[in-house]
């Protein structure tokens, strides 16, 4: 079951901070974040893992709720080159298989 | 480290054809992926290789679509005959162990017509 992301899209000053919000309806064992920019590849931002261990960019900041199926990712003092498309990425703890949800798109303004 | 290779990077192919994509994932990644990306959506899983074995292939359309990872390490997606619904980004990924962040290739961006 693909997971529900929120909002569709963003637009921001520099400088603002945004929420990504990632919801699930399965247990899940983590929580992946992948930012794509146009007609690029996602890139690996942070993972998130049941029992609380993360990893990732320094810059990034993100958390993930086990009893409620549901991560948000935190993007602070926001720049230009946080524009692109943010997919966050789930693994049931049944299947193991990393299902992405639909995207939120970021358009960051000078 | 070198990143994950994929080719060709564009394809353009007539419905009825066939046409094939090959990955080169990063070096000591077991766990290899190829994703389909229509416009506006997050990628979708088309099959997962452990080593040179098949993990999941629920989402591969296996009447037109097939994949192979010889020797575990490069792999090769096909798909006979093509349709217009095919249309797509295909992506590859690569992780050391499965359930681990993934790494993605360019990507090949095909154009059915």
């Amino acid at each position: 079951q693909q997971p529900v992301q929120s909002p569709q899209a963003v637009i921001l000053r520099e400088g603002e901070d945004a929420v990504i919000n990632c919801s699930s309806s399965k247990a899940l064992y983590s929580v992946h974040w992948y930012r794509q920019k146009h007609g690029e590849a996602p890139v690996f931002l942070m993972i998130l893992l049941k029992g609380g261990e993360q990893k990732g960019h320094e810059k990034i900041s993100a958390s993930f709720n086990e009893k409620k199926q549901q991560s948000s990712l935190y993007l602070t003092a926001s720049q230009l080159s946080y524009s692109g498309t943010y997919f966050c990425g789930t693994v049931s703890s049944n299947t193991g298989k990393l299902i992405f949800g639909q995207g939120t798109t970021l358009q960051v303004k000078p | 480290e070198a990143g994950v290779a994929q080719s060709p990077r564009y394809k353009i192919i007539e419905k009825r054809q066939s046409v094939a994509f090959w990955c080169n994932p990063i070096s000591g990644h077991a766990t290899l992926y190829w994703y389909q990306q229509i416009l506006g959506q997050g990628p979708k899983l088309l099959i997962q290789f452990q080593n040179n074995g098949v993990v999941d292939d629920s989402q591969l359309p296996k009447d037109r679509f097939s994949a192979e990872r010889l020797k575990g390490v490069d792999s090769t997606l096909k798909i006979q005959p093509a349709k217009l619904e095919d249309s797509a980004v295909y992506l590859c990924a690569s992780s050391y162990k499965s359930r681990d962040e993934q790494y993605f290739g360019p990507g090949t961006r095909l154009t059915v017509t």
